[in-house]
């Protein structure tokens, strides 16, 4: 069975600084989708970017980033320039097979100092 | 504006009694599904749809049911079978593409806030 672990279970950064959060995950499928998804203290669940197997190039959505290493199976998200608003939970997930579910990590919970 | 509600927002029950949470989406997805998030857990999966009248539990099924008599609605009722109901609960909605790899990503709820005593 897929499993998706986050490691890093509090993350703290300054603000306007950059900030790095963990995810690796296990697969025996060779293609897949995994994303990021930001949960501020509202608690409603917010897609921040998204990653296919099968692209070699790194997704960007603005400030934020992946490191995508398919062999290693880890997909980490950087985020550049780090606002107060960027404080939340964020999830890992990964989406393979033919079932179409999400398969999340339990969570980063990230810090915006100002 | 396309999205998906939840109501209520914050629900209140007595131990012993169903209760059901509401799910409504306008995105025109095939592809609905109930999670469960307790504190440390992650999200984890209890129910999902690919279409109308056909659904497939997940993970954590057990004391929950649900039906999809239409694209847009896709309700969770929590029964009493359920031993610890007392969580956050949220639907999300998806696109299903034709393929190997139908799943893509997925868009959720504001959630609803059970509370059992």
């Amino acid at each position: 069975a897929q499993t998706v672990t986050q490691s890093q279970p509090e993350m703290s950064v300054q603000e306007a600084e950059t900030v790095t959060l963990s995810c690796t995950y296990d697969t025996s499928e060779s293609d897949y989708y995994l994303f990021w998804y930001k949960q501020p203290p509202s608690r409603q669940m917010i897609l921040v970017i998204r990653q296919e197997a099968y692209k070699q190039q790194n997704a960007t959505e603005n400030r934020f980033s992946v490191n995508f290493q398919k062999a290693a199976k880890s997909f980490s998200l950087k985020i550049s320039d780090s606002q107060l608003g960027d404080a939340a939970m964020y999830f890992c997930a990964y989406n393979g097979g033919s079932q179409g579910n999400l398969i999340f990590g339990k969570g980063t919970k990230l810090s915006v100092k100002p | 504006d396309g999205g998906i509600t939840q109501s209520p927002k914050y629900l209140f029950r007595k131990e012993g009694q169903n209760v059901t949470l509401s799910c409504e989406q306008n995105l025109n997805h095939d592809a609905m599904y109930w999670y469960r998030q307790d504190p440390g857990q992650g999200l984890r999966l209890i129910y999902y749809s690919q279409i109308v009248n056909d659904f497939q539990k997940g993970d954590i099924a057990e004391g929950y049911s649900v039906s999809r008599e239409k694209k847009e609605s896709f309700p969770l009722t929590v029964t009493s079978a359920q031993k610890n109901p007392t969580a956050f609960y949220l639907c999300a909605s998806s696109s299903w593409l034709t393929g190997p790899l139908p799943g893509y990503e997925q868009y959720f709820g504001p959630g609803t806030r059970l509370t059992v005593t």
